[in-house]
């Protein structure tokens, strides 16, 4: 149980271009998503956190209008990077939680994106 | 605001050896604290977690973690190491009232010497 899911696993997109990232919960309804940005060799970076029907909650220093997220319902969030550059180049990670489990985090399996 | 600290950015172990895996936290109250393993280019997988009660803890693939308040200490154990559980292991603490969110340490890269 507790299965999210992560689409695409690998994406590789044109400088200028916007790329979105699918999470979703597969067999639970998840009450908040959160997501993550993950450099080689480094620990994860909490870019936002988002609970389905409200606006996403950004960390300090992540840009709104770069990283769009949208948590249109309870199994499905989605992180939009617009007009992409080389430097947004990373691993992005999604997890969720769900209410009768609310202070664990489960994961997908992360989303390598390289812009060039 | 909690921080959590790894010193061990690198371990290596060899096959069948034991293994402790360090993690030190810092906050005021009883956080709840997470021990997760990232394989390359995956997610992360819990391995198992503390929130109250009896202070060591049992998880996933023969892990245990102890808690020790005295210490802000929540070290990772396993008796024996097996060569598949080279991987990137990162320890995490969470508050009550945090909104849920999770500070996570700086990662252990664990290698297994066959």
């Amino acid at each position: 149980g507790a299965v999210v899911s992560q689409h695409p696993s690998w994406v590789i997109c044109k400088s200028g271009t916007s790329v979105k990232i699918e999470c979703r919960s597969l067999d639970f309804q998840a009450t908040t998503m959160f997501w993550y940005r993950q450099f080689p060799k480094q620990s994860l970076m909490l870019m936002a956190t988002s609970n389905e029907g409200s606006k996403a909650t950004y960390e300090q220093g992540v840009e709104k209008d770069k990283f769009l997220i949208n948590h249109a319902s309870l199994t499905l969030s989605t992180l939009t990077v617009t007009s992409a550059h080389p430097e947004d180049s990373s691993f992005y990670i999604c997890s969720a939680t769900y209410r009768a489990a609310k202070n664990i985090q489960y994961f997908g399996a992360g989303t390598r994106l390289s812009v060039l | 605001a909690q921080s959590v600290t790894q010193p061990d950015i690198h371990i290596t172990v060899s096959e069948g050896a034991s293994l402790e895996l360090r993690c030190n936290y810092s906050y005021g109250a009883t956080p709840y604290l997470f021990w997760y393993v990232q394989s390359p280019g995956q997610g992360l997988q819990l391995l198992l977690k503390y929130f109250s009660g009896d202070t060591l803890v049992q998880g996933i693939k023969g892990f245990e973690a102890e808690f020790k308040r005295s210490q802000s200490s929540f070290n990772l154990r396993k008796p024996s190491v097996h060569w598949s559980d080279a991987a990137e292991y990162f320890c995490a603490v969470g508050v009550a009232g945090g909104g849920n969110k999770l500070t996570f340490g700086t990662g252990t890269q664990l290698k297994v010497e066959l």
